[in-house]
C-alpha cells in the first residue's frame, strides 16, 4: 500500500541555518504531496502542496519539490527562524477520489535564538 | 482555503464517561470526513473514514462501539468517545473533504485527558 519515510527527528538547528527535511513516498500512479506544520498545542496546517510531477510547492518561505524519479518531496528553507519550531508532516493523497491522506511519522523541529 | 472549526479543544473527563468532539465545515459542503488520533511524538493514525449519509468505515484495530463516529450533515460530524478509559487520552483531529477535494483541511483537534 501507499506509505510516507520522512527523516526521524528531533532536528535542532540554530537561527538562520538552512534546513532540509527529507521525505519518500511509494504509491501507485501519481498521488498528490504535503506538507503539513503542527505547531505547539495546535492542529495541523497545510504548509504546502504539489500535485504533479516537477511541480514546486512554497509558502512562507519553504519549498518542496514533487520528484518522480526520486519519490521524494524534501522539505527546504533557507533561512530558519524561532516561530519555525514545530512538528512537520509529509503526506501523500493517492489519485483515487476515494484515497485518504497516508501521514509520515512527523519530525520535530527546533530553532535556538 | 476551506474553514474546519473543531470543538471543543481541550476536555477533562473522569473515567467511564462519554465525551462528544464535534468538527463543522463552516463554508462549504463536505461530503467525506477523517478522524485521525495522535499520541505523543507520534503521527496521526487515521481511525475511521465516512461519507454523509453512510455509516463510517473504521480503521482495523479502532473499535466502533467505543468510538461513534456520525456525519449526518454535510456541516456537522462528530466524534463520541464512549465510557472513555485513561489510555483514550490522546490528541483527536478530524480533517473534511469537499466534493473535489485535492488536499484536507483540519480542525485545530481537540485534546482529551481521561482522568
Amino acid at each position: 500500500g501507499d506509505s510516507v519515510t520522512q527523516m526521524e527527528g528531533p532536528v535542532t538547528l540554530s537561527e538562520e541555518a538552512f534546513l532540509t527535511i527529507n521525505c519518500t513516498y511509494t504509491a501507485t500512479g501519481y498521488p498528490s504531496l504535503f506538507w503539513y506544520v503542527q505547531y505547539p498545542g495546535e492542529g495541523l496546517q497545510l504548509l504546502l502542496k504539489a500535485t504533479k510531477a516537477d511541480d514546486k510547492g512554497s509558502n512562507k518561505g519553504f519549498e518542496a519539490t514533487y520528484r518522480k524519479e526520486t519519490t521524494s518531496f524534501h522539505l527546504e528553507k533557507g533561512s530558519v527562524q524561532v516561530s519555525d519550531s514545530a512538528v512537520y508532516f509529509c503526506a501523500l493523497r493517492g489519485y483515487s477520489s476515494a484515497s485518504k491522506i497516508i501521514f509520515g511519522s512527523g519530525t520535530r523541529l527546533s530553532i535556538r535564538p | 482555503g476551506a474553514v474546519v472549526s473543531q470543538h471543543p479543544s481541550r476536555v477533562i473527563c473522569k473515567s467511564g464517561t462519554s465525551v462528544k468532539i464535534e468538527c463543522r465545515s463552516l463554508d462549504f459542503q463536505a461530503t467525506t470526513m477523517f478522524w485521525y488520533r495522535q499520541f505523543p511524538k507520534q503521527s496521526l493514525m487515521l481511525m475511521a473514514t465516512s461519507n454523509e449519509g453512510s455509516k463510517a468505515t473504521y480503521e482495523q484495530g479502532v473499535e466502533k462501539d467505543k468510538f461513534l463516529i456520525n456525519h449526518a450533515s454535510l456541516t456537522l460530524s462528530t466524534l463520541t468517545v464512549t465510557s472513555a478509559h485513561p489510555e483514550d487520552s490522546s490528541f483527536y483531529i478530524c480533517s473534511l473533504g469537499p466534493p473535489s477535494w485535492t488536499e484536507a483541511f483540519f480542525g485545530q483537534g481537540t485534546r482529551l485527558t481521561v482522568v
